[in-house]
């Protein structure tokens, strides 16, 4: 089945600065890529998702990544704010099965001002 | 549009008993998804609904049970607890009009003494 994995587990970044979290998929299948963000004691929030045929999604201070060849994806947070501390999830599935998705192990995201 | 509802909010159970929670999809979502997040191993898939039928199946033992309603409202039962079974559990519905993007509720906290 699909794993997969999530880097770093932690991260601590200066406000303004940029953040990078990075997931490898192992099933090549997979073809929707998903990243939520849940802070403490909240629901995780979809901030946005790339599908297959895409490389590279961008939502104002955020953007993702993929790349297919090697089986990864990225997140970029540019211009960090305090606000933007939380976990992140990356996520995987195929787009017909959507709703089964796989989460990588999240990343602790801290914005230092 | 009122989000994702799930009831109740916290349960504190002791082992080998049942408890039942509730999920109430955001309108016009019919795809109803069920996780459970541990600090331990993270989000996982239990199953997804839809039209009142299971679609898709995680790996779970067969304590772990759900039904749909023909208002699209789910329940997700655990008979005969155990310790480990202490988890935040999750319900996310989709629809296709939202590319079957997942919506999360804020969980019900379960608690096994």
């Amino acid at each position: 089945g699909e794993n997969v994995e999530q880097h770093p587990s932690t991260l601590s970044v200066q406000e303004g600065d940029s953040a990078v979290i990075k997931c490898t998929y192992s099933d090549s299948a997979s073809n929707y890529f998903p990243w939520y963000k849940q802070e403490l004691g909240k629901r995780p929030q979809l901030i946005i998702d790339i599908r297959s045929n895409v490389g590279e999604k961008k939502d104002q201070r955020i953007a993702v990544t993929l790349n297919k060849t090697a089986k990864h994806f990225s997140l970029h947070i540019t211009e960090t704010q305090p606000e933007d501390s939380a976990v992140y999830f990356c996520a995987a599935s195929w787009i017909q099965g959507a709703q089964k998705l796989v989460f990588g192990q999240g990343t602790r995201l801290t914005i230092n001002p | 549009k009122a989000g994702v509802t799930q009831t109740p909010r916290y349960l504190i159970k002791t082992r080998g008993q049942q408890v039942t929670l509730s999920c109430s999809p955001i309108s016009g979502h019919r795809s109803v998804s069920w996780y459970q997040q541990t600090p331990g191993q993270g989000l996982q898939f239990l199953f997804e609904y839809f039209s009142e039928t299971q679609r898709n199946k995680g790996n779970f033992p067969g304590r772990f049970s759900g039904r749909q309603f023909s208002n699209s409202r789910s329940e997700m039962n655990v008979s005969t607890l155990e310790l480990g079974d202490s988890a935040l559990y999750l319900c996310a519905s989709s629809s296709l009009a939202t590319n079957e993007k997942l919506f999360f509720g804020s969980g019900t906290q379960l608690s096994v003494l």
